[in-house]
């Protein structure tokens, strides 16, 4: 069983669209949890952090149940410029006070016209 | 304030050479991660180190892979003898010293590895 596993879509949806993704983590330690985006191979960026009351950002909400080691974001509102694809990832703080982050395979959201 | 630079970009290497991967943290960074991402699969953590210091290399393989970050000057992944399966994406992350779990870590632009 895979860590951190997403479903890996593509999710192809219309501008103006409510898009949601889900993950599922296994390793009850994780102790931080993020949404990253990645453009074509490109570096993972930082799209935001998951708390456990849940957390809003803009057009993002972001939700954690520990209980259940579920992980969600909810795009509202589609642009074509959140075409990308999503990673979820969870954090495990190691010796020497760093972060071993495990990524998703990630989930690929296309926004057509 | 600069990001987290790596170069080269892009490498070819045949098999059996050494590739050499450098990362500069961003200033003020003192934690500096590798990862690697095979074709159409997940980033996978590496090491993590500190100057001077390797802290976790439970992700490196136990052959070949060696990273370093010495006092002076930037990180550096160093693949010896690289075979094919080697080819792909290298990203270098850091971070400031904190033991906060939502520390954000910072990716540079990653080295593409080809081996041929």
């Amino acid at each position: 069983r895979k860590e951190v596993e997403q479903d890996p879509g593509p999710f192809n949806v219309p501008e103006g669209a409510t898009v949601a993704f889900n993950c599922t983590y296994s390793n009850s330690a994780s102790q931080s949890f993020f949404w990253y985006r990645q453009d074509c191979r490109k570096e993972p960026k930082l799209l935001m952090s998951v708390y456990s009351s849940g957390n809003e950002d803009g057009r993002f909400t972001a939700q954690l149940n520990r209980a259940s080691q579920y992980i969600s974001l909810l795009i509202r509102d589609s642009k074509l410029s959140d075409s990308a694809t999503y990673l979820c990832v969870v954090n495990e703080i190691i010796r020497g006070g760093g972060n071993k982050l495990t990524f998703g395979t990630g989930t690929q959201l296309k926004v057509e016209l | 304030n600069a990001g987290v630079m790596q170069n080269p970009r892009h490498l070819v290497r045949r098999r059996g050479q050494e590739a050499r991967l450098r990362c500069s943290p961003m200033k003020g960074h003192s934690h500096v991660y590798w990862y690697r991402q095979l074709p159409e699969e997940g980033l996978k953590f590496m090491v993590y180190l500190q100057k001077e210091n390797i802290i976790d290399e439970s992700g490196m393989p136990k052959e070949r892979f060696s990273a370093e970050f010495p006092k002076e000057g930037p990180s550096i992944l160093r693949i010896q003898q690289v075979v094919r399966g080697d080819s792909a994406a290298y990203f270098c992350a850091s971070s400031p010293e904190s033991g906060y779990s939502y520390n954000e870590q910072f990716f540079g632009p990653g080295t593409r590895l080809t081996v041929l």
